[in-house]
């Protein structure tokens, strides 16, 4: 089972600031085959990236993911009030089970 | 629009059972995979079993092996959580997720494009 770590556990930044969050998998995620979800507090979880880098349909192109085999990041380019959420990273590569990171919360500063 | 809706949840005995259910609108359910992800109080998302779009096949997390069963009813759009043997650990509101298909391999990708609001199950004395 691949274990994904995220990091930070919370990013305390301000509007308009850029946001880099990381997750990093305890061996090679097949095919780069790696999803971000947003979630807000009382919400169904929000796809934003698969593939390690594709943007989802409808999503805003602030929102961008990048990297490959073991390291994965998501960067919001310029935080809006609405970013402000809790971000998970899960891989789709060696499944079942497909596995979640712990999550990293962005919090207003 | 996709919608899915979450029933079921409730307090319930440690040992005991609940039944869960996920009705589903805004797209043709038979033709995907559809799966349940819970995430306990201050914890992070956990997947907990999948189904694929005929029902033939199911897969469980190790932690509910044994005491979950997934099912769908195809015909009702409803897919099901049939949750026995209940502990404390089991506490967490519990979300469906629709599948996003297959790869052009013709293997299952296993992420989720639409998900619930969730339900809470809380297992108590």
């Amino acid at each position: 089972e691949i274990v994904l770590t995220q990091s930070p556990g919370t990013l305390s930044l301000s509007p308009g600031e850029r946001a880099t969050l990381s997750c990093r998998a305890s061996q090679s995620v097949s095919s780069n085959y790696l999803v971000w979800y947003q979630h807000k507090p009382g919400q169904a979880p929000r796809r934003l990236i698969y593939a390690a880098s594709s943007r989802a349909p409808g999503i805003p192109d602030r929102f961008s993911g990048s990297g490959s085999g073991t390291d994965f990041t998501l960067t919001i380019s310029r935080l809006e009030p609405e970013d402000f959420a809790v971000y998970y990273c899960q891989q789709y590569g060696s499944s079942p089970p497909p596995t979640f990171g712990q999550g990293t919360r962005v919090e207003i500063k | 629009e996709v919608q899915l809706l979450e029933s079921g949840g409730g307090l319930v005995q440690p040992g005991g059972s609940l039944r869960l259910s996920c009705g589903v609108s805004g797209f043709t359910f038979s033709t995907f995979a559809m799966s349940w992800v819970r995430q306990a109080p201050g914890k992070g998302l956990e997947w907990v079993s999948t189904i694929v779009a005929s029902g033939t096949s199911t897969y469980y997390a190790d932690s509910v092996k044994g005491r979950f069963t997934i099912s769908r009813d195809n015909s009702k759009n409803t897919l099901y959580l049939q949750m026995n043997s209940l502990s404390p650990d089991d506490t967490a509101v519990y979300y469906c997720a629709k599948g996003v298909g297959y790869a052009s391999s013709g293997a299952l990708l296993w992420y989720f494009d639409y998900w619930g609001q969730g339900t809470l199950v809380t297992v108590s004395s």
